[in-house]
């Protein structure tokens, strides 16, 4: 049982490169959620999903988009990379029954 | 806007003392709060839950209280253990989104 997986772990951007943040999920779960967590800041929500086909804005949105076109996958994108956008990007989502989270292992994204 | 906060300052222990951390939230009571363990440079794992009607629950040397009156979460972990040094969070939620406190790193030395 892999829980969930977050695919790539480390990622080297020059500023203004894209890329996507891959996070699956083999619980079947609805929720699914995408926090970045910077030194001395803590854990913050990015973005947001409760189901297939549906996203929603969490605390930090801006400069990045989501897409759940799977139950099972919840993708990050960053269109434009920024220096500001340098951060370990966690992936969770979250069990019905009991509310708890289950996170990835985190993908560790420098952009210079 | 409710804020939930932790020590920042890390805390430092003797193996076999209880670790107390503290959780504060301002504003509404949440309808449940939790507790995580984080280890570096891995993700968070759940600890324990508990819900505003609930005043303390226990999991094996782990022990949460909430006092609503105090707005106030507190953690407990005794006998602690070297083992136990990791980065400890607290989150509550609010609708369908879960805020994070800023975490408190816990040192237990031998």
């Amino acid at each position: 049982n892999a829980g969930v997986t977050q695919t790539p772990k480390f990622r080297v951007l020059k500023t203004g490169q894209s890329m996507t943040l891959l996070c699956a999920q083999d619980m079947n779960h609805e929720y699914m959620y995408w926090y970045r967590q910077d030194p001395g800041m803590g854990l913050r929500l990015i973005h947001y999903s409760v189901g297939e086909g549906t996203t929603a804005k969490g605390e930090v949105p801006d400069g990045y988009n989501v897409s759940r076109l799977k139950k099972q996958n919840f993708l990050l994108g960053l269109e434009s990379a920024a220096p500001s956008q340098t951060s370990v990007y966690f992936c969770a989502s979250r069990s019905q029954g009991t509310g708890e989270l289950f996170f990835g292992e985190g993908s560790r994204l420098t952009v210079l | 806007s409710q804020k939930i906060e932790q020590n920042s300052e890390a805390l430092n222990i003797q193996e076999g003392k209880t670790a107390t951390l503290t959780c504060n939230y301002t504003n509404y009571s949440p309808a449940y709060l939790q507790w995580y363990r984080q280890d570096p440079g891995r993700g968070p794992v759940f600890l324990l839950l508990i819900r505003e009607n609930e005043k303390e629950k226990r999991k094996e040397r782990l022990k949460v209280t909430f006092d609503t009156t105090l707005k106030q979460s507190l953690f407990h972990i005794t006998a602690s253990q070297p083992a136990d040094s990791a980065t400890y969070l607290c989150a509550y939620n609010a609708g369908n989104m879960f805020t994070f406190g800023g975490g408190t790193r816990l040192m237990v030395k031998p």
